[in-house]
């Protein structure tokens, strides 16, 4: 079965880098993924579809900061020198079989 | 820029009918290869993808397993949009609801959401 696992939350400074993980499940490794960043009150906003290779596209005016990796079966977005509007929800997000499948989200706080 | 515009009422009655427009600029309903997603978002589920319509010489649906006995989704290739049913809706149908535009399955472009309340 297919699934995307996200730790709950997740903490940066403002100006520091953090790095978030989406793993999936055993077998889809070579799954791409999207994130989705959602601000507080805000509806989801795409930011890239990441390759099991690392290489990604991001979405038009997503900053530089914003970049994706990937390792075996984890996908990564690392975020560098964050700033207080990163704060809020990221999901990822995949496809496979016909059906989409949603990770359950990583709560950033900018402290 | 493809851009999505909800309509459609915010408060159902337990048994009736959800339903939501997902009007498209930018980009036609009858793409040969974009998709047109339906997903909600509640606190208890989080987002939860409900299905998808899309056109390659004919129309194609795929449902979540969750709803598919409740779900409709139409393309209205003369208003270019396209809407979603669900039919005898519970409080458990309370939810944040979004349309979509999907690329091979990712979404790169959302509608600005609608809250659907469920309740008599």
């Amino acid at each position: 079965q297919l699934v995307l696992t996200q730790s709950p939350s997740a903490s940066a400074s403002l100006g520091a880098s953090v790095k978030l993980t989406c793993t999936l499940s055993s077998g889809h490794s070579t799954y791409a993924i999207a994130w989705h960043q959602q601000q507080p009150e805000k509806g989801p906003r795409y930011l890239m579809k990441l390759n099991s290779d690392g290489s990604h596209s991001k979405g038009d005016g997503i900053p530089d900061r914003f970049s994706g990796s990937s390792s075996g079966a984890e996908r990564y977005l690392t975020i560098s020198s964050v700033q207080p509007e990163d704060e809020g929800d990221y999901h990822c997000q995949t496809w496979g079989s016909g059906i989409g499948v949603f990770g359950g989200g990583t709560r950033l706080t900018v402290l | 820029q493809v851009q999505l515009q909800q309509s459609g009422p915010g408060l159902v009655k337990p048994s009736q009918t959800l339903s939501l427009t997902c009007a498209i600029s930018g980009d036609s309903v009858s793409s040969n290869s974009a998709a047109w997603h339906w997903i909600r978002q509640s606190p208890s589920r989080g987002l939860e993808w409900l299905g998808r319509t899309y056109y390659r010489s004919k129309w194609y649906y795929d449902y979540a397993i969750s709803v598919k006995s409740r779900i409709t989704i139409n393309p209205d290739t003369s208003q270019n949009q396209f809407s979603l049913h669900l039919n005898s809706v519970t409080p458990e149908d309370t939810a944040v609801y979004y349309c979509a535009r999907g690329l091979s399955g990712y979404l790169y472009s959302w509608g600005q959401g609608t809250l659907v309340t469920v309740s008599s």
